[in-house]
């Protein structure tokens, strides 16, 4: 199945820093998606990146996409406490998520 | 602009017991999805409709679980009757085009079947 196994499962950091998360899947894509949760929220969609693109920024995000690999990264730059979040990655038609990124931001 | 809701935002009931779900997608939306998330585990697919119909309804658990979309517009999930582990943050979700583009997620029911 395509399914997305986020890396590390729970990273924790200090303000300023910058904070990156991995994500693997297992079958050819279209696209990757990712997701923030904050705590008793629903998703929230930050950015897609196509399987002809190899990296996309949006804002203090930065995506990149290797698909011989299979794998997707996501760097979150000059991180804030209110960044703390869960964040999956997820791809398919039907969205296939992993358990996700537990991102905790201290100030 | 709204974006998606659902209703109730928790819900406790005993095993045994009927549960109705509500979500209301964003106004022009045809498509609209559904998603569990059980503790600890992945956000899993339950099903996916266009307008009123099921487009994909392969993630559904199984017969406790009952889906409609009156008019293409607002969606219920029931769950007769419920089971423990049934348990779980319902999502909905919903698009304008369907496949390969961005959700808009509600807030989740959080479901507790005791």
């Amino acid at each position: 199945s395509q399914q997305g196994e986020e890396d590390p499962q729970a990273l924790s950091i200090q303000e300023g820093e910058n904070a990156t998360m991995n994500c693997s899947y297992k079958t050819s894509i279209n696209n990757l998606q990712w997701y923030r949760q904050n705590s008793g929220r629903g998703l929230v969609h930050l950015i897609l990146i196509r399987s002809n693109e190899r990296e996309k920024h949006s804002g203090r995000l930065r995506v990149t996409l290797d698909t011989s690999k299979k794998s997707s990264s996501l760097l979150i730059t000059a991180s804030r406490a209110a960044d703390t979040a869960s964040y999956f990655c997820a791809t398919g038609g039907k969205l296939v998520f992993g358990k996700g990124t537990k991102l905790t931001v201290n100030p | 602009e709204a974006g998606v809701t659902q209703f109730p935002s928790h819900s406790v009931i005993e095993k045994g017991q009927t549960v109705t779900l509500r979500c209301d997608p964003i106004s022009g939306h045809d498509n609209l999805y559904w998603y569990r998330r059980v503790m600890g585990k992945e956000i899993k697919f339950l099903l996916h409709f266009v307008k009123e119909s099921k487009q994909d309804e392969s993630g559904m658990p199984n017969n406790r679980f009952l889906a409609e979309r009156t008019g293409g517009t607002y969606s219920t999930l029931k769950v007769q009757p419920a089971e423990l582990e049934d348990s779980g943050v319902y999502f909905c979700a919903s698009s304008q085009r369907g496949y390969n583009e961005k959700l808009f997620f509600g807030s989740g029911t959080q479901l507790s079947v005791l």
